[in-house]
């Protein structure tokens, strides 16, 4: 099955700052690439998406990359502001499983002021 | 509704006992689908359903968990003889058929004791 890995797990940045987070996916076959962010006891809410016939996209102050080759994607985040402080879930689906999810461990982020 | 709907919210039960958790995804979603989120961790597949019928099922830990979908809208996850390890966040989350973006509940806290 789909291994996916996540890091870092924890990661702390000042505000006004870029923060990055990457994952790697194990299954060649896999071709959707969402992230998840989640405030403390709440749900997970997608923040951004990519598909696997992109490289790239970028939303606002989010973007995220995709090598299909070295089967990796990263999360970038610039200009952090505190309310981007949460858990970042990292994830990967194929088509053909319906899209079931599966989700890195996580990474905490903290932009302090 | 709005959004996908669980309950109950938080669930404590004792050990052995039977438990029922239920998900009503939003109106017209296919897909549906049950993850569990143990503490620090990102949300472990379980079961996917696509209309009444389980189209994966890979994910369920035992024989003791099974879930339903009997009318292709509201689904209930079920665990026999639960135990201290079954203790999890619950999540259920839906999409469309021409999305694959997943909206998630809040999700049910169960607690074995």
């Amino acid at each position: 099955g789909e291994n996916v890995e996540q890091h870092p797990s924890t990661l702390s940045v000042q505000e006004g700052d870029s923060a990055v987070i990457k994952c790697t996916y194990s299954d060649s076959a896999s071709n959707y690439f969402p992230w998840y962010k989640q405030e403390l006891g709440k749900r997970p809410q997608l923040i951004i998406d990519i598909r696997s016939n992109v490289g790239e996209k970028k939303d606002q102050r989010i973007a995220v990359t995709l090598n299909k080759t070295a089967k990796h994607f990263s999360l970038h985040i610039t200009e952090t502001q505190p309310e981007d402080s949460a858990v970042y879930f990292c994830a990967a689906s194929r088509a053909n499983s319906g899209y079931a999810l599966n989700f890195g461990k996580g990474t905490s982020l903290l932009v302090t002021p | 509704g709005a959004g996908v709907s669980q309950t109950p919210s938080n669930k404590v039960t004792e050990k052995g006992k039977y438990v029922e958790l239920r998900c009503d995804p939003i109106s017209g979603h296919t897909a549906l689908y049950w993850y569990r989120q143990s503490l620090g961790q990102g949300p472990e597949f379980l079961i996917y359903f696509q209309g009444t019928g389980a189209a994966d099922d890979s994910g369920l830990p035992n024989d003791r968990f099974f879930a339903v979908r009997p009318e292709g809208s509201v689904s209930t996850l079920k665990i026999q003889r639960t135990e201290r390890g079954d203790s999890a966040v619950y999540l259920c989350a839906s999409s469309s058929q021409r999305n694959t973006e997943a909206f998630f509940g809040q999700g049910t806290r169960l607690t074995v004791v």
